[in-house]
């Protein structure tokens, strides 16, 4: 089955830095690659995901890049806020249904 | 439109006992996932509904955990008897059918197994 790997497990960032988060995954047959932030008690909020057919999404300051080949994926936070404080998730499917999460990333942004 | 909807928002059971929970998914989603969420930790598929058709249930605990999806519509997850392991927050979340379609997640369940 698939296996996602996330790191790094926490990141603290100063406001206006800059965040990335980075994943792996192993089953070359994964096509599709959400992203998800959470909230301390809350649900899964899907932020941006990307499509094995694009190398590269934005939306906003948020942006997602795909390296299919090496079969990593990253999410780029710029300038960030204290609002974007969260756990963020990555995952991967496609290749079987069964969509597969990494661990987290505990993102805080101090003011 | 109404998102993905859960009941009980919150469960504190005694060991041994059963519970159960409920999920309505978007309307149109002929997808169902139900999700396991240890704290720390990222969803865990448990088992995976087309319309009214369970797949992807490998990593169900078949021996106390037993799911349904009639009228391939709402959806109910019932454990029994429970177990101290089992307390976790407990997800549904919907798509509309593909591999590659995006979830929308319900706000899930909190189960405390005392």
């Amino acid at each position: 089955g698939e296996n996602v790997e996330q790191h790094p497990s926490t990141l603290s960032v100063q406001e206006g830095d800059s965040a990335v988060i980075k994943c792996t995954y192993s089953d070359s047959a994964s096509n599709y690659f959400p992203w998800y932030k959470q909230e301390l008690g809350k649900r899964p909020q899907l932020i941006i995901d990307i499509r094995s057919n694009v190398g590269e999404k934005k939306d906003q300051r948020i942006a997602v890049t795909l390296n299919k080949t090496a079969k990593h994926f990253s999410l780029h936070i710029t300038e960030t806020q204290p609002e974007d404080s969260a756990v963020y998730f990555c995952a991967a499917s496609g290749g079987s249904y069964i969509p597969t999460f990494g661990r987290g990333t505990s993102l805080i942004v101090h003011p | 439109e109404a998102g993905v909807v859960q009941s009980p928002r919150y469960k504190i059971i005694e060991k041994k006992q059963p519970v159960a929970f409920w999920c309505n998914p978007i309307s149109g989603h002929n997808t169902l996932y139900w999700y396991r969420q240890n704290l720390g930790q990222g969803p865990e598929l448990l088992i995976r509904y087309e319309n009214e058709e369970a797949v992807d249930d490998s990593q169900l605990p078949k021996d106390r955990f037993s799911a349904e999806r009639l009228k391939g519509v709402d959806s109910t997850l019932k454990i029994q008897p429970a177990e101290l392991g089992d307390s976790a927050v407990y997800l549904c979340a919907s798509s509309l059918g593909r591999a590659s379609d995006t979830q929308y997640f319900g706000p899930g369940t909190r189960l405390t197994v005392l």
